[in-house]
């Protein structure tokens, strides 16, 4: 079992719609969870982070976060083209942080 | 602004070379780390390093050793280098999240060095 399990996708979610991206963990011992998104060719940029059970807003993007289930999500309301792009969840635990495979998004416009 | 500098962008390396990739921050984080990102496998650690002169091996340590002499440094090395590290190589630094709430440590990447081994 990977220690940060996500579909890989392709997710594909029309313009103005949400997109829901679902992240697992293994460790119950992982104390902060992140969501980066990378476009193909570049490298990973964070857009949330999250350390509290619950729901965390910034903008159009909301993480939840529910530890004694070990999931991780990322909503992205109103999608825009420009959203299209692979997103990552990370998890860490001390000094390390892992990552998941990710998932490829496509938002049509 | 935030910067992590990888000094080779695009690398083509003959098997059994030493390669050597550069990586520089200037943002004074404590951590930082070496990444390789391949196809379906996502982004896995081969190394990091908490202060100067730390090292721990991440989770693919094999043939890939690391330097961190100064701070601000962190230095990748593949002793003879094999096919099987063709990859893209990311390297990256950490510091906690800014804001109210405790978050975790943020990880800024650079722009992450093409290498091939033929």
């Amino acid at each position: 079992q990977k220690e940060v399990e996500q579909n890989s996708g392709p997710l594909s979610v029309p313009e103005g719609a949400i997109a829901s991206l679902n992240c697992t963990y293994s460790d119950r011992g992982s104390q902060s969870f992140f969501w980066y998104r990378q476009y193909s060719g570049k490298s990973p940029e964070l857009i949330m982070s999250i350390y509290s059970n619950g729901d965390k807003e910034d903008g159009r993007f909301t993480a939840q976060l529910n530890k004694a289930s070990q999931y991780v999500s990322l909503l992205i309301r109103d999608s825009q083209p420009s959203d299209s792009a692979t997103y990552l969840c990370a998890v860490e635990r001390g000094f390390k942080t892992i990552f998941g495979a990710g998932t490829r998004l496509f938002v049509k416009a | 602004d935030v910067k992590v500098t990888q000094s080779s962008r695009y690398l083509v390396k003959r098997t059994g070379e030493k390669v050597f990739l550069e990586c520089v921050q200037d943002m004074d984080h404590e951590n930082m780390f070496w990444y390789r990102q391949d196809p379906g496998l996502g982004l896995r650690l081969i190394y990091f390093s908490y202060d100067v002169k730390m090292k721990e091996k991440g989770d693919i340590p094999e043939g890939y050793s690391v330097s961190r002499e100064k701070k601000e440094r962190f230095s990748l090395i593949l002793e003879s280098a094999s096919t099987n590290q063709t990859s893209m190589y990311l390297c990256a630094s950490s510091s906690p999240s800014s804001g109210t709430e405790f978050s975790g440590n943020t990880i800024y990447f650079g722009e992450g060095s093409w290498l091939t081994v033929v």
